[in-house]
């Protein structure tokens, strides 16, 4: 069965610390992965997507990593604000199978204190 | 340019009614996902559209179904609700083209309450 776990679960941080999210999945061939941010009651907004021959993206103060033959990707924020606290999710796009649609992770939930 | 829409933002509803969801794609996209997220957990695929045809499907029961028109905009439909139900329910959009290399737009979902 293909599935998406994120560890930790909810996490809380000071203000301007470096951080980390971590993602990983159980089978290798997947043709992009895909991470978001929730903000609370709200939908999904695309942070960044990696495609299974990258090793990484960068947006602003956003860096996702993907290490396919260990099935993880991380998330790094820096210098976090509060306005960085919401709940991130990772999806991956598998390739095997017949399957057309993303799995998710349950999410981390991101608490970033003033 | 228009992202995902989806209507109504919320609803309520009590068991063993029926509900209609509705979402129009992002302007160009042809391919319309829809998700269901229970609170706390990450959205589970429910099925996928494409040229009016239900290409994928997860694993929800016939009690949800869906449909997609010519000008790409679907419904998700849900029979005989029941407590469990209660979600939000997402969409999500994107183009057959390549789809494996592009990322999905999703809508900000629709709030679905059951009594």
């Amino acid at each position: 069965k293909q599935e998406v776990t994120q560890i930790p679960a909810a996490l809380s941080v000071p203000e301007g610390e470096n951080l980390v999210l971590n993602c990983s999945f159980t089978d290798s061939a997947i043709y992009n992965l895909q991470w978001f941010r929730q903000d609370p009651g709200k939908g999904l907004t695309s942070l960044l997507l990696i495609q299974s021959s990258q090793r990484e993206q960068t947006s602003g103060r956003l860096n996702a990593s993907l290490d396919k033959s260990s099935g993880r990707s991380t998330l790094y924020i820096a210098a976090s604000q509060p306005g960085d606290s919401a709940t991130y999710l990772c999806a991956v796009y598998f390739s095997s199978g017949s399957a057309r649609q993303l799995t998710f992770g349950s999410g981390t939930q991101l608490t970033v204190l003033p | 340019d228009a992202g995902v829409t989806q209507s109504p933002t919320h609803l309520i509803k009590t068991r063993g009614q029926q509900v209609t969801l509705r979402c129009s794609p992002k302007s160009g996209h042809d391919t319309v996902s829809w998700y269901q997220q229970a609170l706390g957990q990450g959205p589970q695929f429910i099925f996928q559209y494409y040229e009016e045809e239900e290409r994928q499907r997860g694993n929800f029961p016939d009690r949800f179904s869906g449909h997609q028109f010519p000008n790409y905009s679907s419904e998700l439909n849900v029979n005989a609700l029941l407590l469990g139900d209660s979600a939000l329910y997402l969409c999500a959009s994107s183009l057959a083209t390549g789809a494996s290399r592009q990322p999905q737009h999703f809508g900000d979902g629709t709030r679905l309450s059951i009594l």
